[in-house]
């Protein structure tokens, strides 16, 4: 079975600094992989994913990701964060034949 | 036009009780689920349906028991709840069968839970 790993339990930015944060995932064969966003009490909210081709995805609100397959990473990169973005960050895989796994989460907290 | 809709939003109740959640997506889905979220905001998958169809049964105490009328609602049903069933339970939904790839999950904003 499939496992997630995000690099960093909490990040601590300014505003209008760039934003990486690392996810790692297990498992050799074909994958679909998510970036989720959890805004304080708030439900679960699909930011991008990757299914296929250009391994770059852009989503919503100036978000990206990056999968390299070498690495089996799916890093989440913004170029400026607002304080807006603070949140919880998770990242998620989903592989054929496997449930849907998600990663601990990363939390952001952008100070004004 | 609520996609996903969880009833209710806070549930506090005493130990020992027996309580329902209701979850209902309106996005014609194949498949819902059942996740709970801890205090540390782990997601864990719980239960899966697909088509009314029990599909994935995560290892959840017996006490926890779903069940789906139809594909459009999969309802939660919690018996004797104890101090570490207190969480954030979401449902989501997917158009797809789980394990398919392609499969994007749609959730429902929570249920509270606080078993006192």
């Amino acid at each position: 079975a499939q496992s997630v790993s995000q690099h960093n339990h909490h990040v601590i930015l300014s505003e209008a600094a760039s934003l990486e944060l690392g996810c790692n995932y297990s498992y050799g064969g074909t994958v679909n992989l998510f970036w989720y966003v959890q805004y304080p009490g708030q439900h679960l909210q699909l930011l991008l994913k990757y299914f296929s081709g250009d391994p770059l995805v852009k989503g919503i609100k100036g978000f990206e990701a990056e999968f390299i397959k070498s690495k089996f990473s799916f890093n989440l990169r913004k170029p400026s964060v607002q304080w807006s973005d603070t949140a919880e960050y998770f990242c998620a895989v989903n592989a054929y034949g496997q449930n849907f796994v998600f990663g601990p989460g990363t939390r952001l907290s952008v100070l004004p | 036009d609520t996609a996903v809709s969880q009833t209710p939003k806070y549930l506090v109740t005493q130990m020992g009780n027996d309580k329902s959640i209701k979850c209902e997506q309106n996005l014609g889905h194949d498949t819902m689920y059942w996740y709970k979220q801890d205090s540390k905001k782990f997601l864990k998958i719980m239960f899966s349906y697909n088509n009314k169809e029990l599909i994935i049964n995560e290892t959840v105490p017996n006490r926890f028991s779903p069940k789906s009328p139809d594909k459009a609602h999969l309802n939660l049903h919690i018996n004797s709840l104890e101090l570490g069933d207190s969480a954030v339970y979401f449902c989501a939904s997917s158009p797809l069968a789980s394990g398919g790839l392609g499969e994007t999950q749609y959730f429902g904003p929570g249920t509270r839970l606080l078993v006192l």
